[in-house]
């Protein structure tokens, strides 16, 4: 069963520091892995994806992710946080292997950009 | 860019009674999924429909079923409603082809069980 672990409920940083988020999954091959962010009564807007090739992969915003495959971790990342940055944040992963499409999301991440 | 509409976007109902919730996928896309977010949770996954027929079933409760129709527009039928099943719902669209795997979601519908 595909499952992931978002160790985090909420992270705080400042504005203009870099930001973490982190991300951890299991699944039984291998991963399509996806982040995802949520503002207040809104939808799911997607960030990134890790699908295949380079373990580095940019998104909108200036986020961007590193895939560990031997570390099961997807870690969001942003050089400098904005204070509008402030959301939910969600990493979700399919199992390419399984052929069933559904995501699976983590609980999710309350990142707070102050001032 | 065009993006998932769902209506209605709130919908208060009582016990009991029953809902219809609707999607329309970004043009082009095959694959719709419907996703359930109780308050403070993470989405949960209920069914996906590929060329109008089910492709993926997960935690979908016996009263809620769905089809997806000759347009691809979706539609989630929901009966006997409970308390519990107050929550958003979202939507999301995709295609095998081209931008591969990624779902992009709709503004979710917010549903009100009194």
């Amino acid at each position: 069963a595909q499952s992931v672990a978002q160790p985090e409920d909420q992270v705080n940083v400042a504005e203009g520091n870099p930001l973490t988020v982190k991300c951890t999954y299991s699944v039984s091959g291998n991963p399509y892995l996806f982040w995802y962010v949520q503002y207040p009564n809104r939808g799911l807007q997607f960030l990134l994806k890790y699908i295949t090739g380079d373990n580095l992969v940019k998104g909108s915003y200036g986020f961007e992710a590193e895939f560990n495959k031997s570390q099961t971790s997807f870690h969001l990342k942003k050089p400098s946080a904005l204070v509008s940055d402030s959301a939910l944040y969600f990493c979700a992963v399919r199992d390419r292997n399984t052929g069933f499409q559904k995501l699976v999301f983590g609980t999710g991440t309350r990142l707070l950009v102050s001032p | 860019a065009a993006g998932v509409i769902q209506s209605p976007r709130h919908l208060i109902k009582e016990k009991r009674e029953t809902a219809t919730l609707k999607c329309y996928p970004i043009p082009r896309h095959d694959t719709v999924y419907w996703y359930q977010q109780g308050p403070g949770q993470d989405p949960q996954f209920l069914i996906s429909f590929y060329e109008k027929m089910q492709s993926d079933k997960g935690s979908i409760p016996d009263r809620f079923s769905a089809q997806q129709f000759s347009d691809y527009h979706s539609e989630l039928n929901m009966s006997s409603l409970e308390l519990g099943d107050s929550a958003l719902y979202f939507c999301a669209s995709s295609t095998p082809s081209g931008d591969q795997e990624t779902q992009y979601f709709g503004p979710g519908t917010r549903l009100l069980v009194l």
